[in-house]
């Protein structure tokens, strides 16, 4: 069953504390973002990835970081010097770049700092 | 970087009515203008989209309109149905490879 798989569906952190959430897909596509959803705000870009050993920040990146070291797999690290890191998070892929097709994302995980 | 405004935040209407949402965009670069429904507690999923060649695009209840010159698109949903409640993104490309997304309009079709 193709899609894109995110992990955990649920998190809590402690003030202070990494905290790496895991996207996963196996549709073969090149792109993959990372979205932060807050009511009232829509989907705001953090990071993304055009291709493996590649990526940019987007609107938001600071006080995240990511990697893409398989074409499958861009994990998201949430750091400590994240100020507001309670969200919303939604991992997306496209198969080429963002002008020639849509997004699909997964289910998104919900961080929760305590 | 691209800026895109959405309108409005919320809309009710009638079982059987239109609903139409609005956005404006910044970039004159931008060239593909996607629309996604989010259900509540899912996750968003295209609906439809229209690219800067065309004016106008329809899908069976749905329909998009873009006028480049005034840097602004829409979306129209006629024949509103309780399944149509949801959150719905605008989102426009601008000259790079990413989408920036509106704030989101929360629809509510009541019976």
């Amino acid at each position: 069953d193709g899609g894109i798989t995110q992990s955990p569906k649920y998190l809590f952190r402690k003030e202070g504390q990494n905290v790496t959430l895991s996207c996963e897909q196996n549709l073969n596509h090149d792109a993959m973002y990372w979205y932060r959803q807050d009511p009232g705000q829509g989907l705001r870009l953090i990071y993304y990835s055009q291709i493996v050993n590649d990526f940019q920040k987007g609107d938001i990146a600071e006080g995240y970081s990511v990697s893409r070291e398989k074409k499958e797999s861009f994990p998201l690290t949430v750091t400590s010097a994240q100020k507001n890191p309670t969200a919303f998070y939604l991992c997306a892929s496209s198969p080429q770049g963002l002008n020639t097709g849509e997004l699909f994302f997964g289910e998104g995980s919900r961080l929760t700092v305590l | 970087g691209e800026n895109v405004e959405q309108h409005p935040s919320t809309l009710s209407v009638q079982e059987g009515d239109s609903a139409v949402i609005k956005c404006t965009y910044s970039d004159s670069a931008s060239n593909y203008f996607p629309w996604y429904k989010q259900e509540l507690g899912k996750r968003p999923q295209l609906i439809i989209d229209i690219r800067s060649n065309v004016g106008e695009k329809k899908d069976q209840r749905i329909a998009v309109t873009l006028n480049k010159t005034a840097k602004h698109f829409s979306l129209h949903i006629t024949e509103t149905q309780p399944e149509d409640s949801a959150v719905y993104f605008c989102a426009g490309t601008g000259g790079g490879n990413k989408l920036t997304f509106g704030t989101g309009t929360q629809l509510k079709v009541e019976l």
